[in-house]
C-alpha cells in the first residue's frame, strides 16, 4: 500500500536559517508522482512541485529546493534563508497507478508544522 | 491567486439546518474534489467528480451530498450534521482525475462549525 511518512512535526527556526522538511515514501509502483503544498494559516493548500519517479534531478526555484532520491524513497524540501512568511504547514504527498474507482487519489503524509521565528 | 474559489468563508450551523457549500473553478478543468481537514490532519478525500460523474465516494455519511452541476461547479449540501462534522472543507480540481500527471489545485476552504 501506499504511504507517505513526514516524521518531523514541527520545526522552529530563526529567520535566515536554512531548513529542510523530511518526506519518505513507499509505493509498490515504478511509476509515481510526488508533490509538495503548503498550507498557511488561511487555510488553503498551494501547490509548489511536482516531481515524477523517473526525473531525479533536484530542483531549484528560488529559495525552494527539492533533493529527490529513489535508493531511500525520499523526497525532501529545503528553504534557504527562511522567512517568517514561510511559517505554514506543508504537506508531502504521492500520487501512483493503484487507485480506487477511476480516478486517481492523492496520498498525503502527516504534514510539518514549520514556525519561522523573527 | 487561487483559481478554485469557494463560498462562503465561514459558516456556523445547528444540527438541524440545511446549507450547502459552494466551489467553483475557473481553469477548465475536468475534475473536482472535495476535502474534509481536521486541525492537525492531513486532508480525507470524501467525493470525487470527473467529467461531472461521482467517481469516488468515500464512505461519506449521507448527511452529505455532493452535485456537480457542471464542470466547474461543485456543490457540498449539508443536512442535520453533528459537532464532529465541524472542519475546514477543502474544495480542489485538476485536469482529468484519471491521469497519473493530473495535479489538484485547492480552494481557500470553507470552515464549517457545527453547534
Amino acid at each position: 500500500a501506499q504511504k507517505v511518512t513526514q516524521a518531523q512535526t514541527e520545526i522552529s527556526v530563526v529567520e535566515k536559517e536554512d531548513v529542510t522538511l523530511d518526506c519518505v515514501y513507499e509505493t509498490r509502483d515504478t511509476t509515481y508522482y510526488l508533490f509538495w503544498y503548503k498550507q498557511p494559516p488561511s487555510g488553503e493548500l498551494v501547490f509548489l512541485i511536482r516531481r515524477n519517479s523517473f526525473d531525479e534531478q533536484n530542483e531549484i526555484s528560488g529559495r525552494y529546493s527539492w533533493n529527490f532520491q529513489k535508493s531511500t524513497s525520499s523526497f525532501n524540501f529545503t528553504i534557504t534563508a527562511s522567512q517568517v512568511v514561510d511559517s505554514a504547514v506543508y504537506f508531502c504527498a504521492l500520487s501512483d497507478s493503484i487507485s480506487s474507482g477511476s480516478a486517481r487519489q492523492l496520498t498525503f503524509g502527516s504534514g510539518t508544522q514549520l514556525t519561522v521565528l523573527p | 491567486d487561487t483559481e478554485v474559489t469557494q463560498t462562503p468563508k465561514h459558516l456556523v450551523m445547528g444540527m438541524t439546518n440545511k446549507k450547502s457549500l459552494k466551489c467553483e473553478q475557473h481553469m477548465g478543468h475536468r475534475a473536482m474534489y472535495w476535502y474534509k481537514q481536521k486541525a492537525k490532519k492531513p486532508p480525507e478525500l470524501m467525493f470525487v467528480y470527473s467529467y461531472e460523474k461521482l467517481s469516488i465516494n468515500e464512505s461519506v455519511p449521507s448527511r452529505f451530498s455532493p452535485e456537480c452541476p457542471n464542470s466547474s461547479l461543485l456543490n457540498l449540501h449539508l443536512h442535520a450534521l453533528q459537532p464532529e462534522d465541524s472542519a475546514l472543507y477543502l474544495c480542489a480540481s485538476s485536469q482529468e482525475g484519471t491521469r497519473l500527471t493530473d495535479t489538484q489545485y485547492f480552494g481557500p476552504g470553507t470552515r464549517l462549525t457545527v453547534l
